[in-house]
């Protein structure tokens, strides 16, 4: 109940193109969904969060998707560039609870020129 | 300079030697996590604490030990019970609004 599960595991997109990733949950308790961004040999980046009483945050060409009652969510970037190249995670906690955010496995995302 | 510092970025260790791996963050935050990045696995929680002086196991704390003796540093053990302990570490704050920050990382080798 605990898992978060990431699909893809890999992703390549020609540039302009609108990248896709889909993670799901079970633990209904989870109440707030990030997603970071992780580039070569450095730490992952906070992209982009939602919280489960909206169901789209948009923020510049990365939207995630929110289904409560699928218990999915998704991030899609739009006219992707090579620049978005990287490996991308969902995760998922108990906010209030403090408890820590458990991670999907990563999709690489592969951006063509 | 403002943030979480890990440190080494790199590090070499012979089997059957203890590392111990560095994280400092000057921001003022409680909670502090350790995570565990192997390829296609994405990232385990080892250790996190909430409190100076407290500190709780993750999901993967066997072969590491922590210490949280001061509220800006938590430094992460890796001991020889640790079988596989090449990987890349990372270390987290939770931030005024409730997001994880991370380090830059430290990966280590065991040769």
């Amino acid at each position: 109940q605990q898992q978060v599960k990431q699909s893809p595991q890999s992703l390549i997109v020609q540039k302009g193109g609108i990248s896709i990733i889909n993670c799901a949950y079970e633990n209904t308790a989870f109440d707030y969904f990030p997603w970071y961004q992780q580039f070569p040999g450095k730490g992952p980046a906070l992209l982009i969060a939602i919280r489960p009483d909206v169901s789209e945050k948009k923020e510049g060409r990365f939207t995630i998707s929110f289904n409560k009652s699928a218990k999915q969510f998704s991030l899609h970037i739009m006219d992707s560039q090579p620049g978005d190249s990287a490996t991308y995670f969902c995760a998922a906690r108990i906010f209030q609870a403090g408890t820590a955010l458990i991670f999907g496995k990563g999709t690489t995302l592969s951006v063509s020129s | 300079d403002g943030g979480i510092t890990q440190s080494p970025k790199y590090l070499f260790r012979k089997e059957g030697q203890n590392v111990t791996l560095s994280c400092e963050q000057n921001l003022n935050h409680d909670a502090m996590y350790w995570y565990r990045q192997d390829p296609g696995q994405g990232l385990r929680l080892i250790y996190y604490s909430q409190i100076v002086n407290d500190f709780q196991k993750g999901d993967i704390a066997e072969g590491y030990s922590v210490s949280r003796e001061k509220k800006e540093s938590f430094p992460l053990t890796v001991t020889s019970a640790q079988k596989n302990p090449t990987a890349f570490y990372l270390c987290a704050l939770v931030g005024d609004t409730g997001e994880l920050f991370f380090g830059e990382g430290s990966r280590l080798t065991v040769l």
